[in-house]
């Protein structure tokens, strides 16, 4: 099973700031890899597939890059309602596994 | 717009079998594959397993032993049964759709908390 890692555990952010969280695997996932956002009572929300490809409806200060190990996803000025949790996940191999999330909080 | 609405038992005692109900609007349940993923309190998800229509289903090795999924087309639902729980099976379970090209999720339901305890 890949095992995924993502830091900062949190991140604190003022509004109109970007912020970058990065996510990395145990092993090569080429770009097999997604991102999703997910508020408080909230399901998650799909963010970004394919390492870079933005999901329907998803704003374009959401953006993903990277590949093999190392991924990272930026918003480039956080609105009031991105902050939330955010996780990774890898669908190179079965199962896909997620990562434990970042949280990202107003400073 | 794709929905999807869980529904079954909040409380289960260990040993026993959890059962979920996943009811489909918006779409066919044989366009598409669908998922079960979980996520216990204040922890990150955990991918169950995935089927399609025709019955072809693949679990989490982690689950596999413990796991059936069903497909009813008649009701556009699809199910969960997880066996011999202890508290450890405790969590939110989220019934999803299942874009298999990539193995994401695009549409999620709300989710339903679980808990096993006697």
């Amino acid at each position: 099973e890949i095992v995924m890692t993502q830091s900062p555990a949190t991140l604190s952010v003022s509004p109109g700031e970007r912020a970058t969280l990065s996510c990395r695997a145990s092993q090569s996932l080429t770009t097999n890899l997604a991102w999703y956002q997910q508020k408080p009572g909230q399901a998650p929300r799909l963010l970004i597939y394919g390492a870079s490809t933005r999901a329907t409806g998803i704003p374009a200060r959401f953006s993903g890059s990277g590949s093999g190990t190392e991924f990272i996803l930026t918003i480039s000025s956080l609105q009031s309602e991105d902050f939330a949790v955010y996780f990774c996940q890898q669908f190179n191999n079965w199962p896909p596994t997620f990562g434990p999330g970042t949280k990202v909080d107003i400073k | 717009q794709v929905q999807l609405q869980e529904s079954g038992p909040g409380l289960v005692k260990p040993s026993e079998t959890l059962s979920l109900t996943c009811t489909v609007s918006g779409d066919s349940i044989s366009s598409s594959y669908w998922s079960w993923i979980r996520q216990p309190p204040g922890k990150g998800l955990e991918w169950i397993g995935y089927i399609y229509y025709t019955g072809n289903s693949n679990y989490n090795p982690s689950l596999k032993s413990r796991v059936t999924m069903s497909v009813d087309t008649s009701k556009n639902q699809f199910s969960l049964k997880l066996s011999s729980v202890t508290a450890a099976d405790t969590a939110v379970y989220y019934c999803a759709r299942h874009v298999k090209t990539y193995d994401v999720v695009d549409y999620w339901g709300q989710g339903t908390l679980v808990t096993v305890s006697s």
